[in-house]
């Protein structure tokens, strides 16, 4: 199946600091991509929407100044958290669905762990 | 908005017994998929249902789609120790564009030896 690289796996940052996660899809293009926040045992809450070579939609109560999403390339989107807190610490996970293929499955990074200290 | 509900949050079992995850919609779904998330990773997925009624088999896992497209059911037949995780439901997102899905808060299956 397709693959999405999500990079770094883990993250340990001080407060105040920004840290910058990436996701890539590897043999597909995706002119979208959704990046999810997970707290410990708890369910995927959809953050954002990227979309490649536009703004991204942020879901209600995400601050989009906070986390910066950019999707420059069809292969690749980043999102950065800026002015970490330690409240921020979160497992998060990007996942794409290939372009042109609205109905079929949604293939996830690895997830990124960030701990803000 | 759209909801997505599973139940039960938690469901331990000892190895060999049955399990079922139940999930329901607020809307009408064109499509269901359900996926699965070991501890410590990510989500893979497992299936996807399209049509009313739709029943598909994995080896012991057996999704079920309803009738009116607004519920189905995920059950393993005889649980190993390597079916421990959470199963996640989700459906497309309703008004969302860009192929956007919504989760269920996921069963988290627990295997007693």
């Amino acid at each position: 199946g397709a693959v999405v690289s999500q990079h770094p796996s883990r993250v340990i940052c001080k407060s105040g600091t920004s840290v910058k996660i990436e996701c890539r899809s590897l043999d597909f293009q995706a002119t979208t991509m959704f990046w999810y926040r997970q707290f410990p045992k708890k369910s995927l809450m959809l953050m954002a929407t990227s979309n490649e070579g536009s703004k991204a939609t942020y879901e209600q109560g995400v601050e989009k100044d906070k986390f910066l999403i950019n999707h420059a390339s069809l292969t690749l989107s980043t999102l950065t958290v800026t002015s970490a807190h330690p409240e921020d610490s979160s497992f998060y996970i990007c996942s794409a669905r290939i372009s042109g293929h609205p109905g079929g499955e949604a293939f996830f990074g690895q997830g990124t762990r960030l701990t803000v200290v | 908005g759209q909801q997505v509900m599973q139940i039960p949050q938690y469901q331990h079992v000892q190895e060999g017994e049955d399990f079922t995850t139940y999930c329901n919609s607020s809307t009408t779904l064109s499509n269901i998929q359900w996926y699965k998330q070991r501890p410590g990773g990510h989500p893979v997925f497992l299936i996807q249902l399209v049509k009313s009624g739709e029943v598909k088999k994995q080896k012991r896992l057996t999704f079920q789609f309803g009738e009116a497209k607004k519920n189905s059911s995920l059950h393993i037949t005889a649980t190993q120790t390597t079916d421990v995780g959470t199963y996640f439901c989700a459906g497309p997102r309703s008004g969302g564009g860009a192929d956007g899905l919504t989760f269920g808060k996921g069963t988290h299956l627990i295997i007693q030896p």
